[in-house]
């Protein structure tokens, strides 16, 4: 069964540009999470979609951070314009919705971003 | 937002020793959970606790969710090189739409 998927593995950017992470979930997987790891710290979550829907964003920088996930499979997180602050590395991870209280949540490698 | 203060921040072993690290919270969770992260990789599910109370291991880890529901620990039992890694706590508020808090991980070397 493939896992989650993300590109790109690394990007390197300039203060002030763009840059766009793509994630492809595993397939079946309704819930799709976004974390930002700083070094030395634990994964934070940006936000949530259940679906094309988002549950939970409470902690996502609006003023520069932007994620869609429009046809409910992939999502692509957009980071506009981009601070020293943002160098990270960004998870994306899927779980099953079911009935359970906790479904796993299954994490891709990560895109390590540095901002110069 | 939630914080969860996870201990030693960092471990250097002798291969074939015991491990053991933990979690605490000012707040109440519903679920525990311990990660593994090795390097250029996403956190690995290692075991997950439901229960206050509740022991389960998995091979040569155990964890335990505490009775208070605000602390949890893990151990690892005969340690080898590829126990190295990070390990993370992470726990789930009650009625938070199974969203995670995570600790700050534990890195953990295995000497030889």
């Amino acid at each position: 069964e493939a896992g989650v998927a993300q590109s790109p593995r690394y990007k390197i950017i300039e203060k002030r540009q763009s840059v766009a992470f793509w994630c492809n979930p595993i397939s079946g997987h309704a819930t799709l999470y976004w974390y930002q790891q700083i070094l030395g710290q634990g994964p934070k979550l940006l936000i949530q979609f259940q679906n094309n829907g988002v549950v939970d964003d409470s902690q996502l920088p609006k003023d520069r951070f932007s994620a869609e996930r429009l046809k409910g499979v992939d999502s692509t997180l957009k980071i506009q314009p981009a601070k020293l602050e943002d160098s990270a590395v960004y998870l994306c991870a899927s779980s099953f919705t079911g009935l359970s209280s906790y479904n796993e949540q299954f994490f891709g490698p990560g895109t390590r971003l540095t901002v110069l | 937002g939630q914080q969860l203060n996870q201990s030693p921040q960092s471990m250097f072993i002798q291969e074939g020793e015991d491990v053991s690290m933990n979690c605490t919270s000012s707040s109440i969770f519903n679920t525990w959970l311990w990660y593994k992260q090795d390097p250029g990789e996403g956190p690995v599910l290692l075991i997950a606790l439901y229960k206050a109370g509740e022991l389960t291991s998995n091979g040569r880890l155990t964890a335990q969710f505490g009775i208070t529901r605000k602390d949890s620990f893990l151990n690892i039992s005969a340690s080898i090189p590829s126990d190295v890694g990070i390990y993370f706590c992470a726990g789930q508020l009650a009625g938070s739409a199974r969203q995670l808090t995570f600790g700050s991980g534990t890195q953990l070397t295995v000497l030889p």
